[in-house]
């Protein structure tokens, strides 16, 4: 069964800085890979997916992810973080039959201004 | 054009009853696929429906069901409530399979 592993529940960081959020999978084929934000209170948006092709994906807000398939991780990445970018983020990877999500634990990321 | 729409959005009921959520997908998605998220056990997968068919159950008990319609619209219900059920319901749509799903403001039910 596919499963997702994100190591840090909470991250803090200085607006402006960069940001780096961890996400690590596992499943036996190729995965589809996703990221997926969450306020206070809300549903979930898509930052953005991985299907196949080009590793280095690009999304919504700025935010980018690499895939790096030896490493089994779909890394999330800003290169400047801006205090509206607080929030939770989720990863999650679709496999088993059917559009089922696995989600990971989620990271909670704080902005210091 | 109009996101997924999900109601209600607050909703409070005494143990041992039940609860009706709705779910209106994005025009032209056929697939609706539900989660809980609670604190403890984050978003976990309920079930998924296209074109009117479950196409796949997580590992919940049979307390909690769903259903699509002909429009695509999908219903779950949750009988027997239990203080446990407490949680934020997210319903997803998706066009076609691995697209990625968009996701509804979700329900926030509370069990008392």
């Amino acid at each position: 069964a596919q499963s997702v592993t994100q190591p840090d529940i909470h991250i803090t960081v200085s607006e402006g800085a960069s940001l780096e959020l961890r996400c690590n999978y596992s499943y036996g084929a190729t995965p589809y890979l996703f990221w997926y934000v969450q306020s206070p209170g809300q549903g979930l948006q898509l930052l953005l997916k991985y299907f196949s092709g080009d590793t280095l994906v690009q999304g919504i807000k700025g935010f980018e992810a690499e895939f790096k398939r030896s490493q089994s991780s779909f890394n999330l990445r800003k290169p400047s973080v801006h205090w509206s970018d607080a929030a939770e983020y989720f990863c999650a990877v679709v496999g088993g039959g059917g559009n089922k999500l696995t989600f990971g634990t989620g990271t909670q990321l704080k902005v210091e201004l | 054009k109009a996101g997924v729409t999900q109601t209600p959005r607050y909703l409070i009921k005494t143990r041992g009853q039940q609860v009706t959520l709705s779910c209106s997908p994005i025009s032209g998605h056929r697939s609706v696929s539900w989660y809980q998220q609670t604190p403890g056990q984050g978003l976990q997968f309920l079930f998924e429906y296209f074109s009117e068919t479950q196409r796949n159950k997580g590992n919940f008990p049979g307390r909690f069901s769903g259903r699509q319609f002909s429009n695509s619209r999908s219903e779950m219900n949750v009988s027997t409530l239990e203080l446990g059920d407490s949680a934020l319901y997210l319903c997803a749509s998706s066009s076609q399979v691995n697209y990625g799903y968009t996701f509804g403001s979700g329900t926030r039910l509370t069990v008392v």
